[in-house]
């Protein structure tokens, strides 16, 4: 069964970081691109970062650029996400997502993280 | 990083035809595909339309998407109860900044 599992959620003190992780199951993980998308609560969909199958190429949503850091270790078949000066507006559902034509086609369950004092 | 505009609602009764708009511009709809995203509520957003009209395995082709230079649909035709969710449209861009990936602002679908 093709299958993304985030972990790594949690609530955090502005100026804070946390790391998320998601972990790959039942596709080729090495051969996929990957996202990470989130969701505010009660908002729309907002993506937040790219990486290629090899970790080589990397994007970033304005919003999170120079504070987040998307890695991969496709030996583990797992994708993370590093983020650093959280901010109260990070607060969000974050999903990861496998990536193929251009769509993202594969998502997991999300993790929550909550930004507050 | 732009956003793509979709009106926030849309309704029909059990049967009929519902249609939903996404605007966007030369950068990001303009020149690439467009995928559309149904979540039902509590859950994760699942690819409904990938390619401006292709679907999925197992996706019911009561679902079409089509596109005309900076704009797309999406039609759900025959409408059912298990169709009331919320529909985003979505595609890369490129900017000055680099590229990016781009949702629509999500249209409420109800069933009357």
């Amino acid at each position: 069964e093709v299958q993304l599992v985030e972990s790594g959620g949690g609530l955090v003190q502005p100026g804070g970081s946390l790391r998320l992780s998601c972990a790959a199951s039942g596709f080729t993980f090495s051969s996929s691109e990957m996202n990470w998308v989130r969701q505010a609560p009660g908002k729309g969909l907002e993506w937040v970062s790219y990486i290629s199958s090899s970790g080589s190429t990397k994007y970033y949503a304005d919003s999170v650029k120079g504070r987040f850091t998307i890695t991969r270790d496709n030996a583990k078949n797992s994708l993370y996400l590093q983020m650093n000066s959280l901010r109260a507006e990070d607060t969000a559902v974050y999903y990861c997502a496998s990536q193929h034509d251009l769509a993202m086609d594969v998502w997991g369950q999300g993790t929550t993280v909550t930004v507050s004092s | 990083q732009s956003v793509l505009t979709q009106p926030p609602s849309a309704s029909g009764t059990p049967g009929q035809r519902v249609t939903i708009s996404c605007y966007g511009s030369s950068s990001n709809i303009g020149n690439n595909p467009v995928n559309w995203y149904q979540q039902l509520p509590g859950t994760a957003p699942k690819l409904l339309i990938y390619s401006n009209n292709q679907r999925p395995p197992g996706v019911p082709d009561r679902f079409s998407g089509s596109k005309s230079g900076a704009s797309a649909s999406l039609a759900i035709s025959g409408l059912q109860s298990e169709d009331e969710a919320e529909y985003y449209c979505a595609a890369w861009g490129d900017s000055l900044n680099g590229y990016y990936y781009v949702f629509g602002t999500g249209t409420k679908v109800t069933v009357l």
